[in-house]
């Protein structure tokens, strides 16, 4: 099972920053927060991930806690097509053989 | 920018017959795995595989299921004898390294069986 919790759904106004949280209060020392999103049926997209510093990249910011119990993903501004569930996953450090474990995400609608 | 591929895009079969999804990796990355997504479900982890052989598997991935990686660059998963709970979005994912182990996600095969 998802060792993380998301609201399931939130929307967002097309132009304004999409904020969405992630509860992963088991965290170990050694595991990295991820995210990825998943528009209608495509297969899942890598957004970013961190272990305990702020982390940014084109597509978003990354804001962990300092207890790194929670995070937040953050869409500076959000358009349309960033409609999609957004997936927020716990995973060891250098574990290319540990799989991937989705829960339900959060389905982000961004409205015009 | 290189991408996973996967074909078919759509693939429908009988129930019972044998069915091979395919997928090429990026080239370069180490670690393949293939998931699944039943229609208004999770995203489902079946199998990894690195260094040539099976390195973690779900309670999903039976006997029915086989992976292989044929010429070093094709990545496949054979169902042997399908049924109809084996329609889904069938998924492959690739990544680079331990030490960089964000997966790139294929766009999917979507498998009916009728």
């Amino acid at each position: 099972d998802a060792k993380t919790t998301q609201p399931p759904s939130m929307d967002c106004a097309e132009g304004r920053a999409a904020n969405l949280p992630c509860n992963h209060s088991t965290i170990s020392g050694n595991e990295y927060v991820y995210w990825y999103r998943q528009i209608h049926s495509q297969g899942p997209q890598y957004i970013i991930h961190g272990l305990k510093n702020n982390e940014t990249n084109e597509m978003a910011s990354l804001i962990i806690t300092e207890d790194r119990k929670s995070s937040t993903l953050i869409l500076p501004h959000a358009t349309l097509r960033d409609t999609a569930v957004y997936y927020c996953i716990v995973r060891p450090w250098n574990s290319g053989n540990t799989p991937l474990v989705f829960g339900k995400g959060t389905r982000l609608s961004v409205i015009a | 920018e290189p991408e996973v591929t996967q074909t078919p895009s759509h693939q429908v079969t009988q129930m019972g017959q044998e069915v091979i999804l395919r997928c090429v990796p990026i080239s370069n990355h180490l670690y393949f795995y293939w998931y699944r997504q039943i229609l208004g479900q999770k995203v489902e982890f079946l199998v990894s595989f690195y260094n040539n052989e099976i390195s973690e598997k779900s309670e999903i991935f039976d006997d029915q299921f086989s992976v292989e990686r044929p010429d070093g660059s094709n990545f496949t998963l054979k169902i042997r004898s399908t049924k109809l709970e084996d329609s889904a979005m069938y998924f492959c994912a690739s990544s680079a390294s331990g030490s960089q182990p964000e997966a790139f996600f294929g766009q999917g095969t979507r498998l009916t069986v009728v």
